[in-house]
């Protein structure tokens, strides 16, 4: 365990589905993350949340819907993803956003679209 | 833009050295990081490097070098549990992101 919590861990969802990625920390962090992992790619940013509230949201189709309930959790909302969406989605904290000394990451959801 | 380059793949033999290479390209830097995942893991925070030169901890260490966009990690007496991918990272001053390179993959030979 890393501090950061994601599950599922493994996730099969159909094109016309609705379903939600949780992240949970409860390290004190004030700054949490949504990263998109695909095979031969960088690690994609997807949002910055910091201090509940979001300051990022990089160019991320509307599909996926992001919620910060409060400092410790985060989700993902996903419907009507495509087949190119599956991939592993990571959450991340940080003490804050300049944080230089790393961010904690989770084990991610491995996600397949069909 | 902002980009960063490091192989793809890395091959060594248990208990050798190994170093893997980062440049980067940003338009303003604020430090390099490494990270290390492995298979189905989260990948973990490794080192950071704010400023130039070395640094150590226990059998891995980071360089930086600003005026060649450069840094690499360096891993001594390879352990077959080193076996994993590494990504190095800059963050950047502008917007406080942080950018990662596609990932080192390194393969440990016994």
């Amino acid at each position: 365990e890393t501090g950061v919590t994601q599950t599922p861990r493994h996730l099969v969802m159909g094109m016309t589905n609705k379903k939600s990625l949780k992240c949970e920390q409860h390290l004190g962090h004030n700054a949490m993350y949504w990263y998109k992992q695909s095979a031969k790619k960088p690690l994609e940013l997807m949002f910055v949340y910091s201090l509940e509230e979001r300051v990022e949201n990089n160019s991320v189709p509307s599909r996926f819907s992001p919620e910060c309930p409060n400092s410790s959790h985060l989700f993902l909302h996903l419907h009507t993803l495509q087949p190119e969406d599956s991939a592993l989605y990571l959450c991340a904290s940080s003490q804050d956003r300049a944080d230089n000394y790393g961010y904690t990451f989770g084990s991610g959801t491995r996600l397949t679209v069909v | 833009g902002q980009s960063l380059e490091q192989p793809s793949e890395v091959t060594a033999v248990e208990g050798a050295i190994v170093q893997i290479n980062c440049t980067y390209q940003t338009s303003g830097f604020y430090g390099l990081s490494w990270y290390q995942q492995h298979d189905g893991g989260a990948p973990t925070f490794l080192s950071y490097n704010g400023l130039d030169g070395l640094e150590e901890t226990g059998r891995f260490s980071s360089f930086l070098s600003r005026s060649d966009s450069y840094g690499y990690l360096l891993l001594q007496e390879l352990q077959m549990k080193d076996s994993a991918s590494y990504f190095c990272a800059v963050r950047d001053r502008r917007d406080d992101k942080i950018i990662f390179g596609k990932g080192t993959r390194l393969h440990i030979l016994p």
